[in-house]
């Protein structure tokens, strides 16, 4: 199994700019999370799913939207992206009543 | 509401030595606990878990105890190697909150080895 994975692992924008960033698990698990990892920060939860076809709204959703349309993809994107979502973004996923698994992560530059 | 934090942000042991990182959290009803360990430019990697109805679990060189009287938790680690060094930090889940499994993380304690 390959776990959890996510792409792009790095990325620069341009303020404005829009990106999408896949995270997907080949564990048959029916949560997923998106995350942001800023220095002194720790994780902050931006949306999850609890299942395939639905999203809700974590911690710091504002300026992110994503999608659920398939169990084993979870997609988090950026419409216009700002400076302040310069960060390292991570995925993870989870079987009821388990431990969450995180993806390897992506470092996106807002320039 | 829940709040989970680390007695020690830093730790620094000699090669072969143990090393306990600990843990406090408030929410009593917290029924789930996680450790991780997370690498530099790394994702959080799963180390061991504990649920409420223990007090203690082993894992390979690892130990979680968990003291719900005073609500506090400590990952020990045996005969610590520089592959350890890392930033350690806890997750506590309190069932009766939400239903998707919500985290709660503690800040992180920089572990450093030194050969």
């Amino acid at each position: 199994n390959a776990g959890v994975t996510q792409t792009p692992k790095f990325r620069v924008l341009k303020t404005g700019q829009s990106m999408t960033l896949l995270c997907a698990q080949d564990m048959n698990h029916e949560y997923m999370y998106w995350y942001r990892q800023d220095p002194g920060m720790g994780l902050r939860l931006i949306h999850y799913s609890v299942g395939e076809g639905t999203t809700a709204k974590g911690e710091v959703p504002d300026g992110y939207n994503v999608s659920r349309l398939k169990k084993q993809n979870f997609l988090l994107g950026l419409e216009s992206a700002a400076p302040s979502q310069t960060s390292v973004y991570f995925c993870a996923s989870m079987k009821t009543g388990t431990a969450q698994y995180f993806g390897p992560g992506t470092r996106l530059t807002v320039l | 509401g829940e709040s989970v934090g680390l007695h020690l942000p830093t730790l620094s042991v000699q090669e072969g030595d143990n090393s306990i990182i600990n843990c406090a959290y408030s929410n009593s009803a917290s029924d789930y606990f996680i450790w991780y360990k997370q690498e530099s430019g790394k994702g959080p990697q799963f180390i061991i878990d504990i649920r409420s109805n223990m007090d203690k679990r082993q894992g390979q060189r690892v130990t979680v105890l968990l003291n719900k009287t005073v609500k506090h938790l400590s990952l020990q680690i045996a005969a610590t190697q520089p592959g350890d060094s890392a930033v350690y930090f806890c997750a506590v889940v309190y069932a009766g909150g939400t239903s998707y499994g919500k985290l709660t993380f503690g800040q992180g304690t920089i572990l450093t080895v030194h050969p």
